[in-house]
């Protein structure tokens, strides 16, 4: 069955950098497009980052665009998400979805913390 | 970016009431608006997708409606199950945007 999990959450401060993982299990990675959205506590939700199949195609949000780098490696079916100079606002928990809108498929969703 | 408009923030009924749920999007966006449930500590759902699409598996009391920047989420016969947030989304360009979900309380 399709599986999403996503790991490397933690307690940052801000300024600071964290690399997020989501290892993908039970369909062809390879052949989908990955997006990250995020909600912070007790808020809604957040699309913050799509990538294509291949990784020639990369959208963000306003709000992480030049500080998150989203990516891949098809090999290692698996999708990262690369964030420096992390904010308070940036506090989260942090999904992993597969395709590029109707998410069908969500990790558990993993828990970054900015905070002095 | 487009703007996604939900109403109400939150609903308070009881089970066996028909639910309807509207999304508002600043601009034109064709179909392309899915619908998510979601609960508390838990990943989001996906129940309708291009406005009106049933995703497998979800039961047929949920149903989606709607085109151009008017749409609606109705659940015909609001089930213990039911009573969760629910989110629209806008696909059709990006960023994509969440409207700012609608809570479904038990009356």
């Amino acid at each position: 069955q399709v599986q999403l999990v996503e790991s490397g959450g933690g307690l940052v401060k801000p300024g600071g950098s964290l690399r997020l993982s989501c290892a993908a299990s039970g369909f062809t990675f390879s052949d989908y497009y990955m997006s990250w959205i995020r909600q912070a506590p007790g808020k809604g939700l957040e699309w913050v980052s799509y990538i294509s199949s291949s990784g020639s195609t990369i959208y963000y949000a306003d709000s992480v665009k030049g500080r998150f780098t989203i990516s891949r490696d098809n090999a290692k079916n698996s999708l990262y998400l690369q964030m420096n100079s992390l904010r308070a606002e940036d506090t989260a928990v942090y999904y992993c979805a597969r395709g590029s809108a109707n998410f069908d498929y969500w990790g558990q969703g993993t828990l970054v913390t900015v905070s002095s | 970016a487009i703007q996604m408009t939900q109403s109400p923030s939150s609903l308070s009924a009881s089970v066996g009431d028909r639910v309807t749920i509207t999304c508002r999007a600043s601009q034109a966006i064709r179909n392309a608006l899915g619908w998510y449930q979601q609960k508390p500590g838990k990943a989001p759902k996906l129940l309708i997708y291009t406005a009106s699409s049933l995703q497998s598996g979800v039961p047929s009391r949920f149903s989606g409606s709607g085109s151009g920047t008017d749409f609606t989420l109705t659940i015909s016969s609001l089930q213990p199950e039911d009573f969760a947030t629910y989110y629209c989304l806008q696909d059709y360009n990006y960023p994509r945007t969440f409207g700012q979900g609608t809570k479904v309380e038990i009356k």
